[in-house]
């Protein structure tokens, strides 16, 4: 089945800086691939996807990269502000399912 | 957030009680989901649910058994659980199955005792 990796595990910035978030796949047959914040005590939701037939996809300050080659994509948030302070989970859809990473917990410092 | 609903949100149980967690959706989707979501592990799939129909169960113990009356309603049983079973566990909804958005519900966080 689908293997999905992502790093880091903990990533701290200060406000105003960018952030990135990695992961990568194993199935080559993957071709969605969805990011969650879950903040805490709340439920994951989904903040942005991008299908294989895009390289990269932008929704104001968060966008994500997509390197189906190297079986990898990318998570960018500029500008960073407190309120983006969460765990963040990628995902890989590998026929009908979605494969979860282990998260990023994302502290922004003011 | 309305869009799908669980309860009880919280649960404390022991060992040999019976108990049921209840999700409900009313987005019209086709496609109902049960995962575990444990400290420092991914978000686990136990049961998935396509128009009512279980389409898979990723070797989940028999302690837990999923019940699906209809496309707005997802059960899960609860028997005689362990207390590793102590976790928060979230229900999804998707138009279908597959590549699309999943919705999540808040979840019910689960302590064995």
């Amino acid at each position: 089945g689908e293997n999905v990796e992502q790093h880091p595990s903990t990533l701290s910035v200060q406000e105003g800086d960018s952030a990135v978030i990695k992961c990568t796949y194993s199935d080559s047959a993957s071709n969605y691939f969805p990011w969650y914040k879950q903040e805490l005590g709340k439920r994951p939701q989904l903040i942005i996807d991008i299908r294989s037939n895009v390289g990269e996809k932008k929704d104001q300050r968060i966008a994500v990269t997509l390197n189906k080659t190297a079986k990898h994509f990318s998570l960018h948030i500029t500008e960073t502000q407190p309120e983006d302070s969460a765990v963040y989970f990628c995902a890989a859809s590998a026929v009908d399912n979605l494969f979860f990473g282990t998260g990023t917990r994302l502290t922004v410092i003011p | 957030e309305t869009g799908v609903t669980q309860t009880p949100r919280h649960l404390v149980m022991g060992m040999t009680n019976k108990k049921s967690l209840k999700c409900e959706q009313h987005l019209g989707h086709n496609a109902m989901y049960w995962y575990k979501q444990s400290a420092k592990k991914p978000l686990e799939l136990m049961f998935v649910y396509s128009l009512e129909e279980r389409v898979e169960n990723n070797s989940v113990p028999s302690r837990f058994s999923p019940e699906c009356p209809n496309s707005s309603h997802l059960f899960l049983h609860l028997h005689t659980l362990q207390p590793e079973d102590s976790a928060l566990y979230l229900c999804a909804s998707s138009l279908q199955r597959g590549k699309e958005t999943q919705y999540f519900g808040p979840g019910t966080r689960l302590l064995v005792l």
